[in-house]
């Protein structure tokens, strides 16, 4: 079964710039795989932050920006504020109508 | 605006069925270019896409629960709805619904969740 692979937790320091990845643990990360990403902060349902590998969604930040690093997705914060402390999961798209979700990463803002 | 809220009883005995639905308002189940799904959260784990449906009664689901899920639709109500059966304590989670977009492979619009616990 495919598997979906994110760092568990990552730490970045206020206004620095972090990147958090996505990768798959066969093979590699492409547009074809329609990554998305989404924010979730404890008892909130996720919210929606970047589709199609690199499109904000309403009302996201520009600090916020999506990309294909080499072989993985890519999520890079730049500019990091203390209330992006959350999990951050990306969904990569895997054909015939079903999606897999990466275990996430914990940012911790500090 | 599209909302969608999910609804279901919050204590499920083990080996019986997990029976959720989820109400959408704002908008057209019957849409085209989008797929109505299921996804869960385990305390304190991540998210795990469950399947979806399209209005027409498509179904798709994750493999490794495929033998237990069941969702089904109803466009005259304008809902959808998850069965799981079988269930144990390792289906405890909080259970989300959501809009996905086939335009872009996405879930663009999210229910704010419920909470389901599988307890004797």
């Amino acid at each position: 079964q495919t598997v979906v692979t994110q760092e568990p937790s990552f730490s970045v320091s206020p206004g620095g710039t972090v990147t958090l990845t996505c990768g798959l643990s066969s093979g590699s990360v492409s547009t074809s795989d329609y990554p998305s990403w989404y924010q979730q902060t404890p008892g909130q349902a996720p919210r929606t932050l970047i589709y199609s590998t690199n499109t904000r969604s309403s009302g996201v930040p520009d600090r916020f920006s999506g990309s294909i690093l080499g072989n993985k997705a890519a999520l890079t914060i730049t500019g990091a504020q203390a209330d992006d402390e959350s999990d951050y999961y990306c969904v990569l798209y895997m054909g015939s109508g079903t999606w897999v979700f990466g275990g996430g990463t914990k940012l911790t803002v500090l | 605006q599209l909302q969608l809220q999910e609804s279901g009883p919050g204590l499920v005995k083990p080996s019986e069925t997990l029976s959720l639905t989820c109400t959408v308002s704002g908008g057209s189940i019957s849409s085209s270019n989008c797929h109505w799904g299921w996804i869960r959260q385990p305390p304190g784990k991540g998210l795990e896409w469950i399947g979806s449906i399209y209005y027409s009664g498509t179904t798709y689901y994750n493999p490794s629960l495929k033998s237990r899920v069941t969702i089904s639709v109803d466009t005259s109500k304008n809902q959808f709805s998850l069965k799981l059966s079988s269930v144990t304590a390792a289906d405890t989670a909080v259970y989300y619904c959501a809009r996905n977009s086939y335009d872009y492979y996405y879930m663009d619009v999210w229910g704010k969740g419920t909470t389901v616990t599988v307890s004797s």
